[in-house]
């Protein structure tokens, strides 16, 4: 059974860092990864997703990195912005099988950056 | 392209009562999901449609249930409202997994 897990939980950050959030994943057979945005009471908008084949996506000023071999991948945001503050949820897509449609979602990143 | 739509946005509904909440998936996209968000639990796959066929079912009770339609429309109905049902219900649409998939806005429901 896929596991996801998200560190840090939540992180404070002045305008202008550069910020790296951590996703790990527990089964090695993902077909792929997503990271979402979610604003709160909102859904979710996809940032970027990463193929199994794949080993970064890059999108502005995102960048995701995933190495199935140490079951993690990580989201780069450069030169931060308050726009920025969100929660950060990554999803393993599992191989077919009985994981049709299957998102295994981790429990979140709460980022807040300051002015 | 217009995106995934989910009506209604907000519903407050009685214990023990039913609901039906719909998802209108991005054109072409056959494949449509549905998860429960809640604070506790996070997100929680629900099930999927794919060409009018429920292809994979988490784990919730059977007072959990959707269909989906010809057009690729799809509902979940809830059966007898308990008051941990409340949460957001959202759904996401793909062409395939591989893909990737693309949410809606949600429903938020709040049983009282």
């Amino acid at each position: 059974k896929q596991e996801v897990t998200q560190i840090p939980a939540a992180l404070s950050v002045p305008e202008g860092e550069n910020l790296v959030l951590n996703c790990s994943f527990t089964d090695s057979a993902i077909y792929n990864l997503q990271w979402f945005r979610q604003d709160p009471g909102k859904g979710l908008t996809s940032l970027l997703l990463i193929q199994s084949s794949q080993r970064e996506q890059t999108s502005g000023r995102l960048n995701a990195s995933l190495d199935k071999s140490s079951g993690r991948s990580t989201l780069y945001i450069a030169a931060s912005q308050p726009g920025d503050s969100a929660t950060y949820l990554c999803a393993g897509g599992d191989a077919g099988g009985t994981s049709y449609g299957k998102l295994t979602f981790g429990q979140g990143t709460i980022l807040t950056v300051h002015p | 392209k217009a995106g995934v739509t989910q009506t209604p946005r907000y519903l407050i509904k009685t214990r023990g009562q039913q609901v039906t909440l719909s998802c209108s998936p991005i054109s072409g996209h056959r494949s449509v999901s549905w998860y429960q968000q809640t604070p506790g639990q996070g997100l929680q796959f629900l099930f999927e449609y794919f060409s009018e066929t429920q292809r994979n079912k988490g784990n919730f009770p059977g007072r959990f249930s959707g269909r989906q339609f010809s057009n690729s429309r799809s509902e979940m109905n809830v059966s007898t409202l308990e008051l941990g049902d409340s949460a957001l219900y959202l759904c996401a649409s793909s062409l395939a997994g591989v893909y990737g998939y693309t949410f809606g806005s949600g429903t938020r429901l709040t049983v009282v």
